[in-house]
């Protein structure tokens, strides 16, 4: 098992693009997260799934924000028409019960 | 926004030497949790704390879950090179969200 995997790791895109990321969670973790970080920020909380089912939506996540999960394994977070705003880093964890999460290395965005 | 505030923002420290760094809160949280993270990558757990006034060590870190539930530190023992980075606090309020610091960053002079 090589921990959480996301991808892609830097991504530099025109405001207005619609962007995807991609995360796959460690094989037996039910459990999927996405933060987002700014710089000297922590991360803050987007959304949460259970298996397939999106159980949590932060306030962050605008409408132009939307996740999924199908079948309960990788989990995929598209944002629609960028902003600069939206430049930060976007961490995905996963954890088997809700303790004790383990993060990806991030997919970094830049909106320019 | 961030509800937890963790102090302090940033530390310049000799080799050897001990660190300390503490949150609290407004908010009564279960579960308090450290993670550490380096420049370009995600945060990385170091302890976890599950019961209030709950002290648990990790090698040369000892971390206190406060009795109150609103607050907890974390102590850096005869710090190396190695542990600079940014600390964050983080405290899990329900079974769902957890929410994190701003971060302490560590800067150890050899």
């Amino acid at each position: 098992d090589t921990g959480v995997s996301q991808d892609p790791r830097h991504k530099i895109t025109k405001r207005g693009q619609n962007v995807t990321f991609r995360c796959d969670p460690i094989s037996e973790h039910n459990r999927l997260y996405w933060y987002r970080q700014t710089l000297g920020q922590g991360p803050e909380f987007l959304t949460y799934f259970q298996n397939e089912a999106q159980l949590e939506k932060s306030r962050l996540l605008s409408d132009r924000f939307s996740a999924e999960r199908p079948k309960g394994s990788f989990s995929t977070l598209e944002i629609q028409r960028t902003e600069q705003g939206d430049s930060a880093m976007y961490l995905c964890a996963s954890s088997l019960s809700f303790y004790g999460y383990t993060f990806g290395s991030g997919t970094r965005l830049t909106v320019v | 926004g961030q509800q937890l505030n963790q102090s302090p923002q940033s530390m310049f420290i000799q080799e050897g030497e001990d660190v300390s760094m503490n949150c609290t809160s407004s908010s009564i949280f279960n579960t308090w949790l450290w993670y550490k993270q380096d420049p370009g990558e995600g945060p990385v757990l170091l302890i976890a704390l599950y019961k209030a006034g709950e002290l648990t060590s990790n090698g040369r870190l000892t971390a206190q879950f406060g009795i109150t539930r609103k607050d907890s530190f974390l102590n850096i023992s005869a710090s190396i090179p190695s542990d600079v980075g940014i600390y964050f606090c983080a405290g899990q309020p329900d079974n769902n969200d957890m929410r994190f610091g701003a971060g302490t960053r560590l800067t150890v002079k050899p």
